[in-house]
């Protein structure tokens, strides 16, 4: 079954380090996504992305995080000068078409960052 | 501000049982509803998503929607203890492309 993959898997940076993190989404899928989760919290939006360009944002999603697109497979999610707030699991995530009542969305296994 | 409400739990209950999982939305405007079930640790898994008010059901799964009282039940028949997770429920509206999550409800299901 077509799945949502993500890299790394876990990983430690120091405060103030850039970090990418990866993604490779469904390949039919359209719409991409970035969720993060900080531990014992809410699933949080982030960014979608659609036709090579950001189609929605959060307020959580500001100048520090950039969303790229750089060939046809992969999708990364750009975290500059990291904070130990930014500590969290980060899902991508991709749907076939617009979320709607017929297209919903599939997660990956997400990507842990600790940032010390 | 869309929220989504659930109740933390734990809720446990026995195996074979029938859980109920409830979930508010608080944005009029949201039309599809969707159930996850996330493991500790894992990411999100969809259980089933329902858009239209009433039941609908899918093996040992029953999803409700009432939409005048802005509110989403999940019902687990036959619980077993692989059941036992944090169950999310997200909410969406037509327009924009995010969904809003509720801040799940742990289920344990006891052998």
């Amino acid at each position: 079954e077509p799945e949502v993959t993500q890299t790394p898997s876990h990983q430690v940076t120091q405060m103030g380090q850039e970090v990418i993190l990866r993604c490779v989404p469904i390949s039919n899928h359209l719409y991409f996504y970035w969720y993060r989760q900080i531990l014992g919290q809410k699933v949080e939006f982030l960014v979608s992305f659609y036709n090579n360009e950001i189609s929605e944002k959060s307020e959580i999603f500001d100048d520090q995080f950039s969303v790229e697109r750089p060939d046809g497979s992969n999708f990364t999610l750009k975290i500059r000068s990291t904070k130990l707030e930014d500590s969290a699991m980060y899902f991508c995530a991709s749907s076939e078409g617009r979320p709607s009542s017929g297209n919903t969305i599939y997660f990956g296994e997400g990507s842990w960052l600790t940032v010390v | 501000q869309k929220e989504v409400e659930q109740n933390s739990g734990p809720l446990s209950v026995p195996e074979g049982a029938i859980a109920s999982l409830n979930c508010t939305y608080s944005d009029r405007g949201s039309q599809s509803f969707f159930w996850y079930r996330q493991y500790s640790g894992k990411s999100p898994e969809l259980i089933m998503f329902i858009y239209s008010n009433g039941d609908k059901e899918d093996g040992r799964f029953t999803a409700q929607l009432n939409k005048a009282s802005q509110y989403v039940s999940l019902l687990i028949r036959d619980s077993q203890p692989s059941d036992s997770a944090t169950y999310l429920c997200a909410a969406k509206d037509n327009y924009g492309q995010n969904f809003v999550f509720g801040p799940g409800t742990r289920l344990s299901v006891l052998p």
